[in-house]
Parts: structure tokens; sequence; C-alpha cells
């Protein structure tokens, strides 16, 4: 592994199911991040992690759950999936959560709920 | 509220230049970002600026003035593969990225 992986690359779920996305950096770094993207739309924030067994709220949290066991593993959950919460999901980490320190990203999941 | 304003799209030609604007109402402010983002990809580091003035880095350069909340990326000598969309982030006062949401950036030869 090189950098930070997601999975899976992308995915069609029913309304009402369960998923989670899975996120693995390899670079040892500090803090983690979830955003959703959204056409026409920044990066939206939804939980972070700025240290193994800590986890935030972001910007949009509601229907998202996060934990970190670990440094190296950070997965979303959607509980109960709603076509709403179609996006693509991009994972992040960085060094640590303090000034300065630049935000690297996976490749994304994109994500359909139906 | 917080607020970052990017134009939505650009077009330029091959070998000129172009300048990005990005001006941003927050809520403290801990520094500013450029990301690069290709299509279906994900978003890559450009810059960083946290002081006022001028940051050159090869042919991207970026601006930042904290008084007048504003910022602005230089891409000199375009090429085609410059055509992608230019993220502004701002770290806030409780250490968070906000997002504008980008300008897509459009070379015609």
């Amino acid at each position: 592994i090189a950098g930070i992986t997601q999975a899976p690359t992308s995915q069609i779920l029913a309304a009402g199911r369960r998923m989670t996305l899975r996120c693995t950096q390899d670079m040892r770094h500090n803090a983690m991040y979830w955003y959703r993207q959204d056409l026409g739309l920044g990066l939206r924030l939804i939980h972070y992690s700025n240290t193994a067994g800590t986890t935030g709220k972001g910007e949009v949290p509601d229907g998202y759950s996060v934990s970190r066991a670990n440094t190296d593993d950070f997965p979303l959950t959607l509980a109960s999936a709603v076509p709403s919460q179609t996006s693509v999901y991009f994972c992040a980490s960085s060094d640590s959560s303090g000034v300065g320190n630049e935000q690297f990203f996976g490749p994304g999941t994109r994500l359909t709920v139906l | 509220g917080q607020n970052i304003d990017q134009p939505t799209e650009m077009t330029a030609t091959e070998g000129a230049i172009v300048q990005i604007n990005c001006t941003y109402q927050t809520s403290g402010f801990n520094g500013l970002f450029w990301y690069q983002q290709h299509a279906g990809e994900a978003p890559t580091f450009l810059s960083y600026n946290v002081l006022d003035g001028l940051e050159e880095k090869g042919r991207f350069s970026s601006f930042l003035s904290r008084s007048k909340g504003y910022s602005y990326l230089l891409l000199k000598e375009l090429q085609m593969k410059d055509s992608a969309s230019y993220l502004c982030a701002v770290t806030d006062s409780n250490y968070q990225l906000i997002w504008g949401a980008g300008t897509k950036l459009i070379i015609k030869p």
C-alpha cells in the first residue's frame, strides 16, 4: 500500500441498507477525515479523527458514524442509507490536525443510493 | 456563516496566464490552501499561505491578503494538463478546512 486507499471504488446501494466505506493509510498520519463531494458544492466534512481512539463531528455528520480503533484505518458507516447520501466520498489524512498540515486524499468512493 | 467564493468556470489558452480568485469569510483564519482536482480523481495539494504575500512554486503562484479576505492562484505557461478544478480551502478557528466549490479551468489549444 502506498499512501491512502479506499474501498469499494463504487457501489450502488438500496435505500435502507447498511454500508461501510473503508479507508486505510500507511503514512502513520495521526489525523484522518471523511468528506463528501457533491456537484456545485465544496467538499463537506462528515467526521474526523485527530488521533487513534478519538473522533469528532464535522459539518454534515447525520446518518454517518465512524470509528478509529488504530492509526491506519478509519471506516465510515451509513447505518440506513437514503438517496440524499448519493455522493462521492473522499477519505483524507494529515500528519496532525494543526495549522498548515497538508491533507492527502484517497481516490474516492462513488456511492449511489436508490 | 462561513463562505468561500470562487468563479465556477474559467477558460484560458494554452501558453497563457490565468488568475483564479478566492474570497472568504470564515470564523477565524489559520491559513489558506489551494488544491488541484482532475475530473474523477482526488484533490492534490498545490500551495499553502498563512502570511500576506506571494508564494511562488514553479509555474504556480499563490497570493494572500488577510485584511481583504482574498487569495488568488496564478498559473503561468498554461499546459493542456492544467485543465482541472482548482479548490480553495481555509482553515478556520477550529482548525477545520472550509472548502470552496472549486473553479473548473478549461484550457484551449
